[in-house]
């Protein structure tokens, strides 16, 4: 009964790479959320998907950031050129329904050199 | 412009001690306030309320809402160093779909 996975749990890139962060949502949820977190702030909501569709992506840049959740696989958080400042720790979230308690996955840290 | 403040920042206590950690917030069509407890992995969730004065209990932990006032408590009695991690408290909306998130407070049990 696996919960929320998310992979790479480490992420080292470069400057102007690109960063794929992957999350499955636990087994029968098909709500999932992207946050970050910058050191000593809180979570910060980026986006809300469900299968195939973005909802709501009030909380991501405009540019270099992209979410999508396909029909089958992971739900993908893609981060292109990367700078310093996207170090983070980003958190994938699922739930069964929206408005239901949201249950996390243990993040992926990017680290941008 | 925040949303959700929690308070104090951080806090260290010895173990045995009750605390109580506090989370004000400012929405405009609240829906309910959750408490997670984040050590160094995934925040783990701990409660859901969305009505005023009932208090959720669970083992040492009980946490309880004021929607008149606007904030909620998340108490800890007899700490252990277990205990230590960050709890973050969020608030839902009726309208909107993400959880507003407080920076946390630290919370350090010491032996």
């Amino acid at each position: 009964n696996a919960g929320v996975m998310q992979n790479p749990r480490h992420l080292v890139r470069r400057r102007g790479q690109e960063a794929r962060l992957r999350c499955s949502p636990m087994k029968g949820h098909s709500h999932v959320y992207w946050y970050r977190q910058l050191p000593e702030e809180g979570l910060k909501f980026m986006v809300y998907l469900q299968k195939e569709n973005i909802i709501d992506e009030s909380g991501m840049p405009k540019e270099r950031f992209s979410a999508e959740f396909p029909k089958e696989g992971p739900s993908i958080l893609r981060i292109q050129q990367v700078v310093r400042g996207d170090s983070a720790a980003y958190f994938c979230a699922s739930s069964p329904r929206p408005r239901n308690e949201q249950f996390f996955g243990p993040g992926t840290r990017l680290t941008v050199l | 412009e925040d949303k959700v403040v929690q308070s104090p920042l951080s806090l260290v206590v010895h173990e045995g001690d009750t605390v109580t950690l506090n989370c004000s917030y400012e929405v405009t069509n609240f829906r309910s306030l959750l408490w997670y407890k984040q050590e160094k992995k995934a925040p783990t969730f701990l409660f859901m309320l969305t009505s005023s004065g009932i208090e959720k209990k669970s083992g040492r932990l009980s946490s309880i809402l004021d929607k008149k006032e606007l904030f909620s408590i998340l108490n800890i009695t007899a700490t252990q160093t277990g205990d230590s991690a960050v709890y973050l408290c969020a608030v839902d909306e009726n309208t909107g779909n993400q959880f507003y998130f407080g920076t946390g407070t630290s919370l350090t049990v010491i032996p």
